[in-house]
């Protein structure tokens, strides 16, 4: 268990809608970092918070948003969903600021749409 | 944009052998990870690596970060069924964002 939890574990929906994915990171963590895994696909990085600042932006879609909030957990927010917005979606945590800035992995949220 | 050449793609072994795979790029790198995937789930942090040069074990797991800073290894000795996975690498390139690039992974396949 890395102490990264996201919530929830899967999702359908259907295209055009909407929805919000959820992360916590690691007790002490600063940083959040958003992953989007297609089918027997690497990881593809969207997205960056530090302390509840975007720190840093990937190829993340502008139907796409991100925040985090000053508990510094973060939501990821997809917006007028298409079939290919089906993946797996991970956060990640570091404490950052730090020497070692080991990136963890939460379990990840499954969003298939239909 | 910079990117990470992973090598090879993936492998078919048989249980005992001993595995190598690397990551490349023309960028360097202040860290490299170590990641292990299982299907369905969140990587897994094998191995960080810090200094040029530097050498880390865990286990049966040996990684090294390249002296150039722009390439690192990977080797699992005597692999094992459970060793099954894709494994990946990720460099952070500057201190600032903490941001890493990842590699496309090496899928690799453990023959008993």
């Amino acid at each position: 268990d890395s102490g990264v939890t996201q919530t929830p574990k899967h999702l359908i929906t259907a295209t055009g809608q909407r929805v919000t994915l959820r992360c916590s990171p690691r007790s002490g963590d600063l940083s959040v970092y958003w992953y989007q895994q297609s089918l027997d696909q690497g990881l593809q990085f969207l997205i960056q918070y530090y302390n509840g600042e975007e720190r840093a932006k990937g190829n993340i879609l502008e139907r796409f948003s991100a925040q985090q909030f000053p508990d510094l957990h973060s939501e990821l927010n997809l917006s007028s969903l298409e079939l290919g917005d089906s993946a797996l979606y991970f956060c990640a945590s570091s404490p950052s600021g730090a020497t070692y800035n080991e990136q963890f992995f939460g379990p990840g949220t499954r969003l298939t749409v239909l | 944009g910079q990117q990470l050449n992973q090598s090879p793609q993936s492998m078919f072994i048989q249980e005992g052998e001993d595995v190598s795979m690397n990551c490349t790029s023309s960028s360097i790198f202040n860290t490299w990870l170590w990641y292990k995937q299982d299907p369905g789930e969140g990587p897994v942090l094998l191995i960080a690596l810090y200094k040029a040069g530097e050498l880390t074990s865990n286990g049966r797991l040996t990684a090294q970060f390249g002296i150039t800073r722009k390439d690192s290894f990977l080797n699992i000795s005597a692999s094992i069924p459970s060793d099954v996975g894709i494994y990946f690498c990720a460099g952070q390139l500057t201190s600032g964002t903490y941001k890493y690039i990842f590699g496309t992974g090496t899928r690799l396949k453990v023959l008993a």
